[in-house]
């Protein structure tokens, strides 16, 4: 069975202090890994799309990387507007996504 | 562009009443799906569409109708509400199932 896995489910930070989220993934076919941001009371927004072992990419103060079993988004000097859940998301091939719970990020100033 | 937009925003029914939520999208994209959010659990698939008049059940269909009979239109029909289907409905829409999907802004739905 896919299954998609983030950790922590909550991250709390000061402004400044760098961290790293992780999306541990288990599927039988790998077509795509999606990180997106979420803030209450709207949908996912969408940040970045990794396709293949050691791609990485950037977008502010946010980075994410991707392993044969799991990705990471790396957050350097976090502001309080980084505060959201961040979604991670996987494409298994047959036209479908499969989404972990997130990760609820909260930044203090 | 307007993007994905969705109505209601909010919906409160009593079980066994039916309704439409209603999604459409502007940007010509063959790719559309519904997706439900509940705490703890994810954003979940419930049905799909690969184009117009070509649609597909997802993770969790059961309660739910779907057609497509344009591009732009995803209506998600409930037939008769049961609790259980409180949650908050996500449309969906990309050019193809491999690209990033484009979200609308979601439906409250509480079914008392």
């Amino acid at each position: 069975e896919d299954q998609v896995t983030q950790s922590p489910e909550a991250l709390r930070l000061q402004e400044g202090e760098s961290s790293s989220l992780n999306c541990s993934y288990t599927v039988s076919g790998l077509r795509g890994l999606f990180w997106y941001r979420q803030d209450p009371g709207k949908g996912p927004e969408f940040l970045f799309t990794l396709y293949s072992a050691g791609e990485e990419k950037e977008k502010e103060r946010l980075k994410a990387t991707l392993t044969k079993k799991e990705s990471f988004l790396h957050i350097t000097a976090p502001k309080p507007e980084d505060s959201a859940t961040y979604l991670c998301a996987v494409n298994t091939g047959f036209q479908k996504l499969v989404f972990g719970t997130g990760t609820r990020l909260l930044v203090s100033p | 562009n307007a993007g994905v937009t969705q109505t209601p925003k909010f919906q409160v029914l009593k079980t066994g009443q039916s309704m439409t939520l209603q999604c459409a999208q502007d940007m010509n994209h063959e790719y559309m799906s519904w997706y439900r959010q509940d705490p703890g659990m994810g954003l979940r698939l419930i049905h799909y569409s690969v184009g117009a008049g070509i649609t597909d059940q997802g993770e969790v269909p059961n309660g739910y109708n779907v057609s497509r009979s344009t591009t732009e239109d995803f209506p998600l029909r409930l037939l008769s509400a049961a609790p259980s289907q409180t949650s908050v409905y996500f449309c969906a829409s990309s050019p193809t199932p491999r690209d990033r999907q484009f979200f609308g802004p979601g439906t409250r739905l509480t079914v008392l």
